[in-house]
């Protein structure tokens, strides 16, 4: 079974689109971080949230982690082709340093 | 600084053979973990180790797989006998003590004939 379930699995929108990525789970976090990899590279950190209902923006990318901390989204407004790629959520659970992942969604963004 | 640095990038075995990946953490980090990949999948968890010690190896399999981190030299992740099944990306991550940012390697891609 999946800890964390990440939807859509795929995304392929044009450019100047808006799209959310939603990153769900029954357990609580203590911390939810988001990764965006690219083909052939491992994944690069985008941002961690640690407060319930927190929000963190990043340029074009809005996060929110759930008020429970049970899930997370991204948001991002006017997708460019430099934003594909698999997006992964990854949660810590207690004070364990074991991360896990979410399915990941993977985005196209078409010029 | 160099970062998380994993090799050999891409390796080729074939059935029966051993396959060795490598994994030298950020400098400073004490923490390691192997995680495993297959094509347009998420991470699935494997191992963490800190120097000379297995923290949780709850996600590797029982059987052919093992990891090390010793106190000298890389983090080795060792899969004897390999299987097709084994094919995929393996990466590894490692953090500061304590913290809670992993800064990943580039993956090693191993392929089984």
């Amino acid at each position: 079974t999946q800890l964390l379930e990440q939807s859509p699995q795929f995304l392929s929108i044009q450019e100047g689109e808006n799209l959310t990525v939603y990153c769900n789970s029954s357990s609580v976090f203590s911390s939810l971080q988001w990764y965006r990899q690219e083909p052939g590279e491992g994944p690069v950190l985008l941002v961690t949230v640690v407060t319930g209902g927190e929000v963190k923006k990043l340029k074009r990318l809005t996060f929110q982690f759930g008020d429970a901390r049970k899930d997370s989204s991204l948001h991002i407004t006017a997708a460019q082709p430099g934003d594909t790629g698999l997006y992964l959520c990854a949660g810590a659970l207690g004070t364990g340093n074991q991360f896990y992942f979410g399915t990941g969604t993977s985005l196209t963004v078409i010029p | 600084n160099a970062g998380v640095m994993q090799n050999p990038r891409h390796l080729v075995r074939r059935r029966g053979q051993e396959a060795r990946l490598r994994c030298s953490p950020m400098k400073g980090h004490s923490h390691v973990y192997w995680y495993r990949q297959l094509p347009e999948e998420g991470l699935k968890f494997m191992v963490y180790l800190q120097k000379e010690n297995i923290i949780d190896e709850s996600g590797m399999p029982k059987e052919r797989f093992s990891a090390e981190f010793p106190k000298e030299g890389p983090s080795i992740l060792r899969i004897q006998q390999v299987v097709r099944g084994d094919s995929a990306a393996y990466f590894c991550a490692s953090s500061v003590s304590g913290a809670n940012v992993l800064t990943f390697g580039a993956g090693s891609r191993l392929t089984v004939l």
